[in-house]
């Protein structure tokens, strides 16, 4: 069975800081999808960035991108230049067979 | 386009109680799910539909119903509601399986409390 592990439940940095957050996962599968997605305090999710497991390159979505190290089954996501706006719960998802498999969430607070 | 609705926002049951947790999309997405997301955890995936007319069980199905006669509606039923069921609901829909490139788009969720 994939499990989606998120060491940090909480990290807090100041605005315009850059912050790393971290996500492992195991699976035997060797195609899937990884995701990362954010969860502001109105409690809407939202699509952050995705990885295609069989892309070497790292996905890269503006200030949002990630380090996917397959061998190591590590699926980190950088925020560069943080914003206010970024405080949210951030949810880093494996996704398989019409199934996604969330981790337990980092809450990011970014202070002014 | 609304995206995905649900009704209620709130709920308070009491234990034995049923109920029926309405979603709908208006985006023509195949793919719908039903997810539970409870403190500290991730969201747990509780049924499923790739199509009108087709469910299938998530990863904690049990205790919940669901059927998809239309596109556009996937409700979700507590067929006897119990404390452990007290959580948040987040109705999700996609184009198609959200395991690919498809982007999810999820409701705003429903806060459900059973005394």
């Amino acid at each position: 069975a994939q499990t989606v592990t998120q060491s940090q439940p909480e990290m807090s940095v100041q605005e315009a800081e850059t912050v790393t957050l971290s996500c492992t996962y195991d699976t035997s599968e060797n195609n899937y999808y990884l995701f990362w997605y954010k969860q502001p305090p109105s409690r809407q999710m939202i699509l952050v960035i995705r990885q295609e497991a069989y892309k070497q390159q790292n996905a890269t979505e503006n200030r949002f991108s990630v380090n996917f190290q397959k061998a190591a089954k590590s699926f980190s996501l950088k925020i560069s230049d943080s914003q206010l706006g970024d405080t949210a719960m951030y949810f880093c998802a494996f996704g398989l067979n019409y199934q996604l498999i969330w981790g337990a969430g980092t809450k990011l607070i970014i202070k002014p | 386009n609304a995206g995905v609705t649900q009704t209620p926002k709130f709920q308070v049951l009491k234990t034995g109680q049923s109920m029926t947790l309405q979603c709908a999309q208006d985006m023509n997405h195949e793919y719908m799910s039903w997810y539970r997301q409870d403190p500290g955890m991730g969201l747990r995936l509780i049924h499923y539909s790739v199509g009108a007319g087709i469910t299938d069980q998530g990863e904690v199905p049990n205790g919940y119903n669901v059927s998809r006669s239309t596109t556009e509606d996937f409700p979700l039923r507590l067929l006897s509601a119990a404390p452990s069921q007290t959580s948040v609901y987040f109705c999700a829909s996609s184009r198609d399986s959200p395991t690919t490139y498809n982007e999810q788009f999820f409701g705003p969720g429903t806060r459900l409390t059973v005394l």
